[in-house]
């Protein structure tokens, strides 16, 4: 079946550093979503990538899709503590299902 | 609106007994999913319905779990008997368009089977 992996699995940041989590589908995705999850709370969702190569920019959030639509990435400039959670990928294989399948996670630690 | 509703937020069984978790989701949204997330095994995606018919309960890990739909305002996701190892946090999200379009998760049911 279709599997989606992140990594890095942990990311340990100080305030003000970069961070970027990478996707990865073993299929080509119709469309690629990111989520945020906060420490006990519930994902909550940030954006949705859908054409090959897209890039799209959310303050000091940056998200690219992959021109194979296999892959995509998610970068944040000079974090804050804010920046803390677990961000998941997300999509919906190619072949005309509605499944959203998640990727692994990336957790995020920010050192203040 | 008061987005996707679950109840209870917490459940404390003992290993055996029947466990029922239920959802309300967003008005006029016409998906709705059922998801557990363990450290283990991350977010998985038990069940999910269309205008309340099941399409896809591959996810569901056995026949102990069962997923109704009565309405459109109304989810059940039951489990019976209970072991430990579905304890887990139990999340229900509703949206417009399937995968397609933006997820709205619920605060979760944190599920302890003793």
């Amino acid at each position: 079946g279709q599997q989606v992996m992140q990594i890095p699995q942990y990311q340990h940041v100080q305030e003000g550093e970069d961070f970027t989590t990478y996707c990865n589908s073993s299929t080509t995705l119709s469309n690629i979503q990111w989520y945020k999850q906060r420490p006990g709370g519930h994902p909550v969702f940030l954006i949705q990538l859908v054409k090959s190569g897209e890039v799209k920019k959310q303050k000091r959030l940056t998200f690219q899709f992959g021109e194979a639509k296999k892959n995509s990435s998610l970068h944040i400039t000079a974090t804050q503590t804010t920046d803390v959670g677990t961000y998941f990928c997300a999509g919906v294989a190619n072949f005309g299902n509605e499944k959203l399948t998640f990727g692994t996670g990336t957790r995020l630690t920010i050192i203040p | 609106d008061a987005g996707v509703i679950q109840s209870p937020r917490h459940e404390v069984t003992e290993m055996g007994q029947e466990v029922t978790l239920r959802c309300k989701p967003i008005s006029g949204h016409d998906y709705l999913f059922w998801y557990r997330q363990t450290m283990m095994r991350g977010l998985e995606l038990l069940i999910y319905f269309n205008n309340n018919v099941p399409i896809d309960d591959s996810g569901m890990p056995e026949d102990r779990f069962s997923a109704k739909m009565p309405n459109a305002s109304f989810s059940t996701l039951k489990i019976q008997p209970s072991e430990p190892r579905d304890s887990a946090v139990y999340f229900c999200a509703s949206s417009l368009r399937g995968g397609l379009s933006e997820q709205f998760f619920g605060p979760g049911t944190r599920l302890t089977v003793l």
